[in-house]
């Protein structure tokens, strides 16, 4: 067990709509990545929040945003959902200013679009 | 560009048989080097890293990663493979100026046949 929950574990959107997708991170962690997995693929970065402020975003349009809260829990929401959305989205945490680097990851949101 | 290369899909090994799953990297600067695990329908587990000191590093569940700063290398590997060992692998690197962000490998498919 890492102490990330992340949360739906499993749901089903249409094209067009929105969703929104939770994760509680583990104490004392005060970063959040959030990643894009499709099925046979390796994670991709979306953003990294730290002390409540993006700090770094890969390639991803607009319409995905986050938000990292005080208690350093945080939400990844995404509008106008496409086809291509669906896939695993990953919640990682970890501690900035340490040197190890070290993220620890929640189980994942299966998202589907239909 | 900062890179990282998982250059097999996928590694069949029988069991008891000694196995190796390859990743090699490019950054600049000196790497932090990690290697997850993720089982199907599952987040990632980290599995063992190198930041610094001796070359050979032992990770969780009898795995091992050898750093080989000449040839850019992070081998994963484990003396008596198990068929629990079964899983997509994943090799990822963060270096000094990434805002410690992890760039992943595309991951290799670990399939133990009994």
């Amino acid at each position: 067990e890492t102490g990330v929950t992340q949360s739906p574990t499993h749901l089903i959107k249409t094209r067009g709509q929105q969703v929104t997708l939770r994760c509680s991170s583990q104490s004392g962690h005060n970063t959040v990545s959030w990643y894009q997995q499709a099925l046979g693929q390796g994670p991709q970065f979306i953003f990294q929040y730290y002390r409540e402020e993006e700090n770094g975003r890969g390639n991803f349009p607009p319409r995905f945003s986050g938000l990292q809260f005080p208690n350093y829990s945080s939400e990844l929401n995404v509008n106008a959902l496409e086809l291509d959305d669906s896939a695993l989205y990953l919640c990682a945490t970890g501690i900035r200013g340490g040197p190890t680097g070290e993220l620890f990851f929640g189980e994942g949101s299966r998202l589907t679009v239909l | 560009a900062q890179s990282v290369a998982q250059p097999e899909d996928q590694v069949n090994v029988a069991e008891g048989n000694p196995l190796t799953v390859k990743c090699t990297y490019s950054v600049s600067g000196n790497p932090y080097l990690f290697w997850y695990v993720q089982y199907p329908n599952r987040g990632l587990q980290f599995l063992l890293k190198y930041i610094t000191g001796d070359n050979l590093v032992k990770g969780s569940y009898g795995f091992e990663a050898e750093f080989n700063k000449s040839q850019t290398s992070f081998h994963l590997k484990k003396p008596s493979a198990l068929v629990s060992d079964s899983a997509l692998y994943f090799c990822a690197v963060i270096w000094m100026d990434s805002n410690y962000q992890l760039i992943w490998g595309a991951g290799t498919k670990l399939i133990i046949k009994p």
